[in-house]
């Protein structure tokens, strides 16, 4: 198993460009999220889904779109890239709710707008 | 609404010394306490469930509901311990949500 796998690893954009991070997982998990990390704020959640075709917000979810079609996959998406939007992003997924479900998160995608 | 404190940005200490990580939560119902860790140019990963009541690398935490605290403990600290350290907090209910703290970077000198 590949486990969560988040692509890219870095990324440099302009104010008012958009892009997708991509977030993948290979363990038939129910819940995917994702979280921003600032130094200083700890990590953040910014949109979660705890199923295909379900998603909501998380703690921060202005600037930010999501969508779930498929099980594996939760695309999260800028659609106007800001500079406060300068962060390390993180997709993390768990098989569900409760103890026995600890999130397994991905490498991270470092993004900076300029 | 659920909140999770570390109090400590920053923790240094020295190999072979006691080593404590505060946490500290706010939440009404019945938590579910995990602590996460982040060594240099590695994925974050579970170090620790109140759930298991295990020891991990020498690491534990008890839930505390009275003082409504986590603190992680280890009684001789390693200089490979060096890295991040979260504290999270799960509506024991029907909530997938976790919630961290703001973490502390723990430094152990040799």
């Amino acid at each position: 198993n590949a486990g969560v796998t988040q692509t890219p690893k870095f990324q440099v954009l302009k104010t008012g460009q958009s892009m997708t991070l991509q977030c993948a997982q290979d363990m038939n998990h129910e819940y995917m999220s994702w979280y921003r990390q600032d130094p200083g704020m700890g990590l953040r959640l910014i949109h979660y889904s705890v199923g295909a075709g379900i998603t909501d917000q998380g703690e921060v979810p202005n600037g930010y779109n999501v969508s779930r079609s498929t099980t594996e996959d939760f695309p999260l998406r800028l659609l106007s890239a800001a500079p406060s939007q300068t962060s390390v992003y993180f997709c993390a997924s768990s098989p569900g709710r409760g103890g026995n479900s600890p999130l397994h998160f991905g490498n991270g995608t470092r993004l900076t707008v300029t | 609404a659920q909140r999770v404190t570390q109090p400590e940005k920053l923790l240094s200490v020295f190999k072979g010394a006691p080593v404590e990580l505060k946490c500290n939560y706010s939440y009404s119902g019945s938590p579910e306490l995990f602590w996460y860790v982040q060594y240099s140019r590695q994925r974050l990963q579970l170090l620790l469930r109140h759930i298991s009541r295990e020891s991990i690398k020498g690491f534990t935490a008890d839930l505390n509901k009275g003082e409504t605290s986590f603190h992680l403990k280890k009684p001789f600290a390693q200089e490979e311990d060096s890295a991040m350290y979260y504290c999270a907090l799960r509506d024991g209910g029907s909530n997938y949500k976790l919630t961290f703290g703001k973490g502390t970077l723990l430094t152990v000198n040799p």
